[in-house]
């Protein structure tokens, strides 16, 4: 089992430039969800799915987009990016929507942003 | 909603001294506590949790905490700290009415030999 992979590792882009974040389970995990870690502010929730179809916003979902055409994937897109996105960005899954599940985090991917 | 404070931003400890990390939530009824570690340039890992039972939980590397309704807190403890354990520590809580798990700011401890 891989577990949870994220690419790329490393990206810098410049402002108003596009991309997608990949993240990919192997686990057969229902719940995928992204975070976004930032000094002295801990992870925040950027948008969760429970399940393939299904996604919802969390904590500071304002600039990006995600999609959830299967159980294992959950790439997450920056239509335009700004400054304000550069960040350490996690994926995790968990076997199911409920939140006392152990969550599976990725290694990240560090953003910049110039 | 749920919310977990870590009043402590940063932790310095001698090895081999023993350590408390504080957590405390903000919650109506009975949370799911979580502590998540993070080495350096690595994802979080799992060191253990509380959603029901015994209110001293056990967890790996030789850590444990105890969830104490009374103060709303979820503190992680270890005896004995090995150089190994410098990281940062996440409390986290999650909800019977919410698919959502809300981490707190996080606590970078230091070992000094």
């Amino acid at each position: 089992n891989a577990g949870v992979t994220q690419t790329p590792k490393f990206q810098v882009l410049k402002t108003g430039q596009s991309m997608t974040l990949q993240c990919a389970q192997d686990m057969n995990h229902e719940y995928m969800s992204w975070y976004r870690q930032d000094p002295g502010m801990g992870l925040r929730l950027i948008h969760y799915s429970v399940g393939a179809g299904i996604t919802d916003q969390g904590e500071v979902p304002n600039g990006y987009n995600v999609s959830r055409s299967t159980t294992e994937d959950f790439p997450l897109r920056l239509l335009s990016a700004a400054p304000s996105q550069t960040s350490v960005y996690f994926c995790a899954s968990s076997y199911d929507r409920f939140s006392y599940n152990e969550q599976f985090f990725g290694p990240g991917t560090r953003l910049t942003v110039l | 909603a749920q919310s977990v404070t870590q009043p402590d931003i940063h932790i310095t400890v001698s090895e081999g001294a023993s350590l408390e990390l504080r957590c405390n939530y903000s919650y109506g009824a009975t949370p799911y506590l979580f502590w998540y570690v993070q080495s350096p340039g690595q994802g979080l890992q799992l060191l253990l949790k509380y959603f029901s039972g015994d209110t001293l939980v056990q967890g790996i590397k030789g850590f444990e905490a105890e969830f104490k309704r009374s103060q709303s807190s979820f503190n992680l403890r270890k005896p004995s700290v090995h150089w190994s354990d410098a990281a940062e520590y996440f409390c986290a809580v999650g909800a019977r009415d919410t698919d959502k798990l809300i981490f707190g700011t996080g606590t970078r401890l230091q070992v000094f030999p």
